[in-house]
């Protein structure tokens, strides 16, 4: 059985660091992309990247290029997204997704079979 | 600002059926059969519903549907049921968009 498990929420202050992770199971993480996902309160969904854990092959969102640092670990199975300093505007709950095609030479499509349980980020002073 | 427009809302009694658009342009729905849609119940992630415009995922009811007609993509649920309340996002492949695009989301009510 595919899973993705995320880890707990967290309660952060602005400027502070963060990094929050993705643990697949059930199938072989290096061949599929993983995509993190942002849905601010009471918003919809935006891609903030993906990564093809094989290569580390990693694509950000303009929006998200800068702001965010996606990578992964083949040993573990797990994908990591992480922030080097928080801001409130940061607050969201956070999706990790696994992508089902491949990503070609400069797109890639935002379907999305397996996800996690989501993950509650909060940044407040 | 999303690239694809979905009617914020759509409501319908139990039995009936209701559908909801997704209107992309030629670069995204309109050239593309990688139309998903998702659900998305209060409190729960995202689940596939519909991926590749109009094929179902082991699992989901028949009663989910989808079809594309130039630059919009539809779900339509027939035979509307209480569980089926929750709000559905649409997204699309896009030429001009790395990783894609979603539609802003439908709160569907049934009465």
């Amino acid at each position: 059985e595919v899973q993705l498990v995320q880890s707990g929420a967290e309660v952060k202050k602005p400027g502070e660091s963060l990094r929050i992770s993705c643990k697949s199971s059930g199938y072989n993480f290096d061949t599929y992309w993983i995509a993190w996902v942002r849905q601010m309160p009471g918003k919809g969904l935006e891609c903030m990247g993906v990564i093809y854990p094989g290569v580390s092959d990693t694509r950000y969102s303009p929006s998200f290029q800068g702001q965010v640092t996606i990578s992964a670990d083949k040993s573990t199975g797990t994908a990591y997204v992480q922030w080097s300093s928080l801001r409130a505007s940061d607050t969201a709950m956070y999706y990790c997704a696994r992508q089902t095609a491949n990503c070609s030479r400069t797109s890639c499509s935002p379907d999305f079979d397996y996800w996690g349980q989501g993950t509650l980020v909060t940044v407040s002073s | 600002q999303s690239a694809l427009t979905q009617p914020p809302s759509v409501s319908g009694s139990p039995g009936q059926s209701v559908t909801i658009s997704c209107t992309g342009t030629i670069e995204d729905v309109g050239s593309f059969n990688r139309v998903s849609w998702y659900q998305q119940s209060p409190g729960t992630a995202p689940k596939l519903m519909i991926y590749e415009v109009a094929n179902r995922p082991s699992g989901v009811p028949a009663r989910f549907s989808g079809s594309k007609s130039g630059n919009t993509a539809s779900l339509t649920i027939s035979g509307l049921q209480a569980e089926d309340e929750a709000d559905y996002y649409c997204s699309s492949y896009s030429s001009f968009s790395t990783l894609g695009v979603f539609g802003p989301g439908t709160k569907v009510t049934v009465l």
